[in-house]
This record gives C-alpha cells, structure tokens and sequence, in this order.
C-alpha cells in the first residue's frame, strides 16, 4: 500500500514568488495534516482536514498561506508571496478518522527562499 | 508556550548502550503520548507509543515509561545500535477524546557510536 506522497520533494524559489505543494494521503484517511518542520526543530501543526474540512487552521498564517482539500482527498498548500523566513521542510500526514493511532507522514517538500 | 519539552537536545551513546530520552509535558488533557522516530530527509514515523493508565509500554529493544503525576515521560532504547541513529520526538495529543493533533517536542539527535 503506498504511503503518503508529496510533491516537489524540493524547491527552490526567490523571495515574494508564489509556490504550491502537494499532497495524496492514504487511501481511506479522511483526516490530513499539514505540518511545518524547522531545521532543529519538531513538527508545528499549519492545518488539519477531516475529510475537506478545516477544522483546526489557528496556526495558519492566513496573509500568507492557504490551503485546499478539494473531494476530500488529496490537498494543496500554497504561500503566496513566500518570505525568507518561510524556508523550512512541510510535512503532509494522514490518519484515519476518530480512530486513536499514528499519523502517517510523507517525506516533507523542502523549501528553500532566497 | 511549550506544551512538550523535550530533553536533551542530542545524544551520543555507545553501540550496545542505553538511549534515554526524556519529556516532560503540561496540558493534563492530553492522553496519548507516542514517540517518532525520524531519518535525515524522510517524515517521523511512529515508534511506540502510551496511554496514562499504564506506567511502561516495552516493544523489542524501545520502552516508554510514564509518570502521570509528574507530568514526564520517557523513551529508553536499549542494546543501542548504530542503525538507531536518527531524531527522536515526542509527542502528545487528546486523542482518545477526538482531537488526534499531535503536539512535539523539539526532538533529540542520536547518535550511536559504533
């Protein structure tokens, strides 16, 4: 069974472009997470899907960030205009709804802002 | 404010040594408190993980052991080998009442001497 996907696993941009990424959960998991991960540091919950549903957005920096889950599936997140500061790795997860277990993590897509 | 605190920040331990990684937390909401485990360039992936109402949990070599009413639980790893070098997290959530977001810690670096 395929794990979770995302794409671009990296991505170079200048400061003040826009850029998305990109996120196909487990099949069968109705609840994702966008998460951001700083060099050093542990995962920062960005925003959280029950099915297309957002449920749980108080740490998304709306002026900036927006996110998508369109039929309850796969999801985008996108920044726009991206900052310095904004370099970091974002992690998708999925998990499967109202059942007490893990969350299953992609392999983050990797922002560098010059 | 911190909700999990995680210690130390890295870790270097002998091959065949015991790993110990502690957290300590504050919402007493929270009611499941798993350990990830994380390479260099992949998302965390779950280790183990507890509930309250048991003090310790053991799996192979990896044990959490849970102290309620001082707030602190931690991870040992035992018979430490090199393939176990990675970034440890905890991390806590209110699960088993609906919220399934996990709340980390800032993680630890390990690295197991050969």
């Amino acid at each position: 069974e395929a794990g979770v996907v995302q794409s671009p696993r990296y991505k170079i941009i200048e400061k003040k472009q826009p850029v998305a990424f990109w996120c196909n959960p487990i099949s069968g998991h109705n609840t994702l997470y966008w998460y951001l991960q700083n060099l050093g540091q542990g995962p920062e919950l960005l925003i959280r899907y029950e099915n297309e549903e957002a449920v749980d957005d108080s740490q998304l920096p709306k002026d900036r960030f927006s996110a998508e889950r369109l039929k309850g599936v796969d999801s985008t997140l996108k920044i726009q205009p991206a900052e310095l500061g904004d370099s970091a790795v974002y992690l998708c997860a999925s998990s499967e709804t109202g059942a007490v277990g893990e969350l299953f993590f992609g392999e983050g897509s990797r922002l560098t802002v010059l | 404010q911190q909700q999990v605190k995680q210690s130390p920040q890295s870790l270097i331990v002998q091959k065949g040594g015991i790993s110990i990684i502690n957290c300590a937390y504050e919402n007493t909401a929270f009611d499941y408190f798993p350990w990830y485990q994380q390479f260099p360039g992949k998302g965390p992936a779950l280790l183990i993980a507890i509930r309250p109402d048991v003090s310790e949990k053991k799996e192979g070599r990896f044990t959490i052991s849970f102290n309620k009413s001082a707030k602190q639980f931690s991870l040992h790893i035992m018979d430490s080998q090199p393939g176990d070098s990675a970034t440890y997290f905890c991390a806590a959530s209110k699960a088993f009442s609906g919220y399934s977001t996990l709340t980390f810690g800032k993680g630890t670096m390990l690295l197991v001497s050969p």
